[in-house]
């Protein structure tokens, strides 16, 4: 059974740079075939796909959040890691990261989710 | 960028009864459709898949169907387990979300 954790800090100031890592367990990243998504969700509102990384280290993000994100992977440590740059209270919500991958391209596993907080 | 117009945005159902929820796209997507559930503080979870297809574990009460650009999800008898947010999802080049449905209880 594949398991995400995300984690990282909850609370980050204003023009900073929020950073998240997801933690994965029971599958390995390096295997292929899956694309590990970020994938938020502002308080009371709905999902907004971030960007994923393949373990190759390719990249798509999202074109609205583009030039703010940076997704990485570290495949000796089962993990992939968000940066987004330069933040404002716009970006407080709910972080996700998730599989994606089916031939449907579909999200089957996700963590638990952290929220993260933009704020002085 | 392909638009996904989900509708209703919220929903007021009694136990028992039929639910439809439908998501169209601005193009042709085939059938790169997916649905999931979310339930208050818990992350999304995938139902159906390819459009219409279950995914294993998910009671047979959901179904989905459609192609293209025209997609429906259906709850054929509505249990109280199921209130949730209810979100489609495209696929054509990137994933994209449409914004939610919120079904209660009448």
């Amino acid at each position: 059974q594949v398991q995400l954790q995300e984690s990282g800090p909850g609370l980050v100031k204003p023009s900073q740079t929020l950073s998240l890592t997801c933690t994965v367990s029971g599958g390995s990243i390096s295997s292929g075939g899956y694309y590990w998504s970020w994938i938020r969700q502002h308080p009371g509102k709905g999902l907004e796909w971030i960007g994923y990384i393949y373990y190759s280290g390719s990249t798509y993000y999202n074109p609205s959040l583009k030039s703010r994100v940076t997704i990485s992977v570290d495949t000796s440590k089962n993990q992939f890691s968000l940066k987004l740059s330069s933040v404002t209270a716009a970006d407080t919500a709910v972080y996700y990261c998730a599989r994606e991958g089916g031939s449907y391209h579909e999200f089957d596993y996700w963590g638990q989710g952290t929220l993260v907080t933009v704020s002085s | 960028d392909i638009q996904m117009t989900q509708s209703p945005s919220s929903l007021s159902a009694s136990v028992g009864d039929r639910v439809t929820i439908t998501c169209q796209a601005s193009q042709d997507i085939s059938n790169y459709l997916n649905w999931y559930q979310q339930k208050p503080g818990k992350a999304p979870k995938l139902l159906i898949y390819d459009a219409s297809n279950l995914e294993t574990g998910v009671p047979s009460r959901f179904s989905g169907s459609g192609s293209g650009t025209d997609f429906t999800f259906t709850i054929s008898s509505l249990q109280p387990e199921d209130i949730a947010t209810y979100y489609c999802q495209q696929y054509d080049n990137l994933p994209f979300f449409g914004g939610g449905t919120k079904v209660e209880i009448k």
